[in-house]
This record gives structure tokens, C-alpha cells and sequence, in this order.
């Protein structure tokens, strides 16, 4: 079973550019979740798809961010423009979701977003 | 609101001995645990969870954990070290029933030194 996969694994961009991250859940998971770890800082929760709903976008920052998922499958993230504090580790982790019962995230390896 | 203190940004253990790795929650109701490690250029990997049931949690790796309502606390622990562990700690807590929105601590560093 293939894992999560997020594209691309860095990207370097200079400040006001715009740059889109996408994140392949494992074949047959409802939810999918994004979150971003600033440089030594936690890991924070962006936001939490179930399929193609946003079921809860709270963590997300400003409205320099847009985050969808048409179909229900893979998920983009937008960021234009991006701005210098948008620099750090983009996470997308997705998980089963039976009958309302939620099961274990599993965590793609990230995408390293270098703002300049 | 929940919040996660993991004490020690980096931990540093020989090879063989004990690894003892610091997770304190803040939470109003006792909420689900988890310890994930991330290993370099890889994704987080679930170690192990505690949601209800037996507080003391075996996880991979000869792993385990001791969810302690009265500290508030999820001590990470292994009795003996392997340099393979070397990698970083992470522990979260989500809401009591759900395993969703994840709040993580800033992570634990941990050097196996042969």
C-alpha cells in the first residue's frame, strides 16, 4: 500500500510569488489534514478535509491560503502571495473514517517551503 | 484549549541505556496521547497511542508509554537504546473521542551515542 505523498519535497520562492503544494492521501482515507511546523517551532493544524468537505479550517493563518480537494482524492495548497513567516515544513496526513470512528494519521514526509 | 510541553529539545543517551523522553499535556477532560517519531527525510510514524483502557501503552519498537491522569503527564520510555532511535520525538494530543485535529509539542531530539 502506498503511502503519503506530497509534492514537491522543497521549493524555494522568492516573497509576493505564489506556490502550490499537493498531497496524495492513501488510496480509500476520507481524511485528509494539513499542517505546517515553522522552523523550531510545534507542528499546527491548518486544516481537515473529509472528502472533498472542509470539515474545519481553523488553523488556517490569513487568506493568503487556499486549501482544496476536488473529487475527494488529492488536496492542493495554495499560498499567493507567499510572504517571509510562510517559510517552514508543510505536513498532509490522512486517515480512515468508519462509522465516525477515526483511525490513526498517517503523515506524508513533507514539503520544505522556502520563502525568500 | 489543549496544549502539549515536551521538556528537552534535545535529549542525548548512549547506546544501551535508558531513554527517557518528557511529554506534559493541558487538557480540561483526559484527551487521546500519541507519540509519533519522524525519522530524516521521512513522514511522522505513529510510535503509540493511549485512548482509553490500560494506562501503560506498548508501542513499536520496544516502545512504550504511562498515561498519568493525576500528573498530566506521557512519558516516552525504552529500556535500552539503539542507534537507529536516533531521530525526533513528537508528542500530541487530540480531543477525548476523536483522533482528528492533532496539537503537537515542538518535538525531542534524540542522539544515540555509541
Amino acid at each position: 500500500e502506498a503511502g503519503v505523498t506530497q509534492f514537491p519535497s522543497h521549493s524555494v520562492i522568492e516573497k509576493g510569488q505564489t506556490v502550490t503544494l499537493r498531497c496524495d492521501p492513501i488510496s480509500g482515507h476520507d481524511n485528509l489534514y494539513w499542517y505546517r511546523r515553522v522552523m523550531g517551532k510545534e507542528i499546527k493544524f491548518l486544516l481537515h478535509f473529509v472528502k472533498e468537505s472542509k470539515q474545519d479550517e481553523s488553523g488556517m493563518p490569513n487568506n493568503r491560503f487556499l486549501a482544496e480537494r476536488t473529487g475527494g482524492t488529492y488536496s492542493t495548497l495554495k499560498v499567493q502571495p507567499a510572504e517571509l513567516e510562510d517559510s517552514g515544513v508543510y505536513f498532509c496526513a490522512s486517515s480512515h473514517d468508519l462509522g465516525g470512528i477515526d483511525y490513526e494519521q498517517y503523515f506524508g514526509p513533507g514539503t520544505r517551503l522556502t520563502v525568500t | 484549549a489543549q496544549s502539549v510541553t515536551q521538556l528537552g529539545s534535545h535529549v542525548s543517551v548512549s547506546e544501551g541505556a535508558l531513554v527517557l523522553l518528557r511529554c506534559n499535556y493541558s487538557s480540561s477532560v483526559p484527551p487521546y496521547l500519541f507519540w509519533y517519531v519522524q525519522y530524516p527525510n521521512q513522514g511522522l510514524q505513529l510510535l503509540l497511542k493511549y485512548t482509553t483502557g490500560a494506562t501503560l501503552v506498548k508501542g513499536i519498537n520496544g516502545f512504550e508509554a504511562e498515561f498519568k491522569k493525576s500528573e498530566t503527564s506521557f512519558h516516552l520510555t525504552k529500556p535500552s537504546a539503539h542507534m537507529s532511535d536516533a531521530a525526533e520525538y513528537f508528542c500530541a494530543v487530540s480531543p477525548s473521542g476523536s483522533a482528528r485535529q492533532l496539537t503537537f509539542g515542538s518535538g525531542t531530539q534524540l542522539t544515540v551515542l555509541p
